[in-house]
Parts: C-alpha cells; sequence; structure tokens
C-alpha cells in the first residue's frame, strides 16, 4: 500500500455508461494529478490539482470531468467514453506542486478501463 | 523542448547479471532525477531520486544510479538481477521550467531469463 488508493481497480463499461474513478491519499499532500497510461505509449498527465484547485488541463476531452472535493480526494466522472480510452488510469500526489519535482510522486495502483 | 529519453524499449538479462537502463534528459541546468518501477498491472514505485551532492545514488530493491552532467544522463544499475526485477522502468525528471511537474520517459521493460 502506498498511501494512495484507487477503486476500482477494474472497471469494464460500455459506451453510454457514466462511472467515476476515485482517488484517496492521507499523506498531507496538498497537490494531486490523474494520469493515462495506454500500451506502447508514454504517460500522459491529465489534470492537476493543487489545493483542490484545477491548475492544469492537458487538452482532455470534455468527456472525463475531474473533481477534487478537498485535497484527499480526487474523482474522474467519465461518460459517453470511446474504446480508445481504455487504458489503465493511474492518480498520483504530491506534498506540493513545487516540491513533486523535489521528492517525486507518489502513485496509486492505478484503475483499469476497459470501455466496450 | 525538454524532454526524457529511454533508448531502450526492451532489455532482457539472465539472472544474476549486471543491469544498466539508460536515460537521457534535456534540460539545461541540473534538473531533479528519479526513476520509478511499476510492475504488471500495478502503479508505479519510486526507486530513487537525485536532486544534489553525490552523484551517485543508492535507492531500494539494490538499485543505484549515477548523475553524469556532462552526459545529462542518469542510468539505472544493478550489479545482479533477480527474476523479480521484471517490470517496466521509467526515468523522471523535475524542473521548474518544466511548470512544476515530473516529465516521464516513455519506459524501458525488464525482461529477466534463467
Amino acid at each position: 500500500e502506498t498511501g494512495v488508493t484507487q477503486t476500482p481497480r477494474h472497471l469494464v463499461m460500455g459506451m453510454t455508461n457514466k462511472k467515476s474513478l476515485k482517488c484517496e491519499q492521507h499523506l498531507g499532500h496538498n497537490a494531486m494529478y490523474w494520469y493515462k497510461q495506454s500500451a506502447k505509449k508514454p504517460l500522459e498527465l491529465m489534470f492537476v490539482y493543487s489545493l483542490e484547485e484545477r491548475v492544469e488541463n492537458n487538452s482532455v476531452p470534455s468527456r472525463f470531468s475531474p473533481e477534487c472535493p478537498n485535497s484527499s480526494h480526487l474523482f474522474l466522472h467519465l461518460h459517453t467514453l470511446q474504446p480508445e480510452d481504455s487504458a489503465l488510469y493511474l492518480c498520483a500526489s504530491s506534498q506540493d506542486l513545487g516540491t513533486g519535482n523535489l521528492y517525486g510522486y507518489t502513485f496509486g495502483s492505478g484503475t483499469r478501463l476497459t470501455v466496450v | 523542448a525538454q524532454s526524457v529519453t529511454q533508448p531502450d524499449i526492451h532489455i532482457t538479462v539472465s539472472e544474476g547479471a549486471s543491469l544498466e537502463l539508460r536515460c537521457n534528459y534535456s534540460y539545461g541546468a541540473t534538473p531533479y532525477l528519479f526513476w520509478y518501477v511499476q510492475s504488471p498491472g500495478q502503479g508505479l514505485q519510486l526507486l530513487l531520486k537525485y536532486f544534489s551532492g553525490d552523484t551517485l545514488v543508492q535507492g531500494i530493491k539494490g538499485f543505484e544510479a549515477e548523475f553524469k552532467r556532462s552526459q545529462s544522463s542518469f542510468n539505472l544499475r544493478k550489479p545482479s538481477v533477480h527474476w523479480s526485477d521484471a517490470a517496466e522502468y521509467f526515468c523522471a525528471v523535475g524542473a521548474m521550467e518544466y511548470g512544476n511537474k515530473l516529465v516521464f520517459g516513455a519506459g524501458t521493460i525488464l525482461r529477466v531469463k534463467s
């Protein structure tokens, strides 16, 4: 257990479904991140939150909607996904935005998403 | 543009043999450098990091890495590989000029043969 917990571990959803991924950390970190990891592709940074405020959105389609209700929780709401959205979605956290550079990130185990 | 390059997509080594995974970065000043490991179906685990001081850093699981400024490299090494080291390894670079976020390499998949 790394200190960052992601649920569910696996998710299969149809293209018309709506689902949410959850990430939780009790490390006292103030910055949280969503990454997408597809086969044979580099890690793609999707969203960055700092103190519950979204500070970065890397041209992610609107069918992905993040939410950060408090500094310990981060959600990724999914709707009308496409098969190419199937991937491992990783959540990470760092003490702050700046110290993420210095100390690195703590990652969760990811949610394996399959869109059918 | 800033970038992190891991030239080897796959590497296969025999159990007990030594290992070196390469990482090069393009950045003017000294960035913060990291190596992460990812076992199948898992998240990324931090192996080691460098931000100043001794250029040879020790990490978990018997890994070490050496920062070479002249070569803009941060290669990961292990003297004797175990079958449990089979995983994907990611090099990452952090710097204020990267916008306060880590930039990851594409990863190197390590296979260990017995």
